[in-house]
């Protein structure tokens, strides 16, 4: 069975400009929740979808968006890129049914210059 | 709030040596436990995890048990080799209205040498 798999793998923006990463759960799998990995600040959760709806968000500025279409993949966009979003953002995905495991995706590593 | 202390390191073992790294959580309501591990330019993959009082998780000679009474999921191994060396992270989950969000501790790297 397929992993989770995000694109891009790397991306380099500037400040102010805008940008879109893209996560494809495990097949079967219908949550999807994005992470933000900085050396200071460590794995921070930044929100989760399931069924096209966002259940759950962490303590980002609205700057942080989200979306899930009905094949269960997801996206994140963040506007107005700062320095400091300059990250390693990773995807999960999870059935769900309780308890669940999160399978955790590669990564997409966003420098800010 | 949900949090998890564990050490932060780094940690350098010589191959074939021990291998114990702590991890205490603090939690509202019974979490799921794990590790996970990350390997250099890469994603975090499950190592094990436990979702009840006195689970023990095991894989790939990791091994943790779910101590409620001490609120703590230690991870051991007996005997550690150079393809160890990776970050290892706790975290725990609960569930919320069908959401569940990992809470992490700041990890922990670990170089074996051999």
């Amino acid at each position: 069975k397929a992993g989770v798999t995000q694109t891009p793998r790397y991306l380099i923006k500037t400040r102010g400009q805008q940008v879109t990463l893209s996560c494809s759960p495990i097949s079967g799998h219908r949550s999807v929740s994005w992470y933000q990995q900085t050396p200071g600040q460590g794995l921070q959760f930044l929100f989760e979808y399931f069924s096209e709806t966002q259940r759950n968000k962490g303590n980002f500025p609205g700057r942080f968006s989200g979306r899930q279409f009905s094949n269960s993949r997801s996206e994140m966009n963040v506007s107005t890129l700062e320095l400091g979003d300059s990250a390693l953002y990773l995807c999960a995905s999870r059935r769900p049914g309780g308890r669940d495991t999160q399978y955790f995706g590669p990564g997409t590593r966003l420098t800010v210059l | 709030g949900n949090s998890v202390t564990q050490m932060e390191g780094p940690v350098t073992l010589s191959e074939e040596a021990f291998l114990t790294i702590n991890c205490t959580y603090t939690a509202t309501g019974y979490p799921s436990l794990f590790w996970y591990v990350q390997y250099p330019g890469e994603g975090l993959q499950l190592l094990l995890k436990a979702t009840k009082a006195d689970d023990k998780g095991s894989n790939k000679g990791f091994e943790a048990t779910y101590r409620k009474e001490t609120t703590s999921f230690h991870l051991e191994k007996g005997s550690v080799q150079v393809s160890d060396s990776a970050v290892y992270f706790c975290a725990l989950s609960i569930p919320q209205g069908g959401s569940e969000k990992l809470v992490f501790g700041k990890g922990m790297k670990l170089t074996v040498n051999p």
